[in-house]
């Protein structure tokens, strides 16, 4: 079954305690990207990566960390999470850039709670 | 900078028609996204216009004015399972890579 997978779904940490969450794609997806989401901001793009070895910022990208070291992992790094970090984060993937109307693929979310 | 303005929420009947309206301020355009998303889940991908003009998809249609800077998203025959939050994003850049989301329109469809 083609999808985009995360983990963990839920996780809830302390100030300062590096953390990563894990996304992965069994599509041979090229384009990987990370958002989050957050009351009456909507989705809001943090990096994104065009190919392995390949990465750029999105919108919000302070505080994140991305790699991609394989075409199918795409984590996401927080070195020291603050409060303000806690929100809904997605991870979604397309064959080819969105322009060339390629569906974009969204994870199931992983929600995070940093106190 | 960006700006993407979307109604908050709107309520709709059974059976009617609805239209939600998307209008635009960016850097760069490279197509409008529409996305349904439902509580609690991931959004999923409903439409994509890069050219003026109307697209139809079953009972969606995405209409793309540019130089208005002005989307709609018009559902006919609306169901329940059709209340959700619609999100308008653009895509910036040559290649679309960057996404701007709006901030969503919650829509409501009672019996």
């Amino acid at each position: 079954e083609a999808q985009v997978t995360q983990n963990p779904r839920y996780l809830i940490t302390v100030t300062g305690k590096k953390l990563t969450v894990t996304c992965s794609q069994n599509m041979n997806h090229e384009y990987m990207s990370w958002y989050r989401q957050d009351p009456g901001l909507g989705l809001r793009q943090i990096y994104y990566s065009m190919n392995v070895e390949v990465t750029d910022k999105g919108d919000v990208p302070e505080g994140y960390k991305v790699s991609r070291k394989e075409k199918r992992n795409f984590p996401l790094i927080l070195e020291s999470p603050s409060p303000n970090q806690t929100s809904l984060y997605f991870c979604a993937s397309s064959l080819g850039s969105a322009s060339r109307r390629e569906t974009q693929y969204f994870g199931p979310g992983t929600r995070l709670l940093v106190l | 900078g960006q700006n993407i303005d979307q109604p908050t929420e709107m309520t709709a009947t059974e059976g009617a028609i609805v239209q939600i309206n998307c209008t635009y301020q960016t850097s760069g355009f490279n197509g409008l996204f529409w996305y349904q998303q439902h509580a609690g889940e991931a959004p999923t991908f409903l439409s994509y216009n890069v050219l003026d003009g109307l697209e139809e998809k079953g009972r969606f249609s995405s209409f793309l004015s540019r130089s208005k800077g002005y989307s709609y998203l018009l559902l006919k025959e609306l169901q329940m399972k059709d209340s959700a939050s619609y999100l308008c994003a653009v895509g910036l850049g040559d290649s679309s890579y960057k996404l701007i989301f709006g901030s969503g329109t919650r829509l409501l469809v009672r019996p």
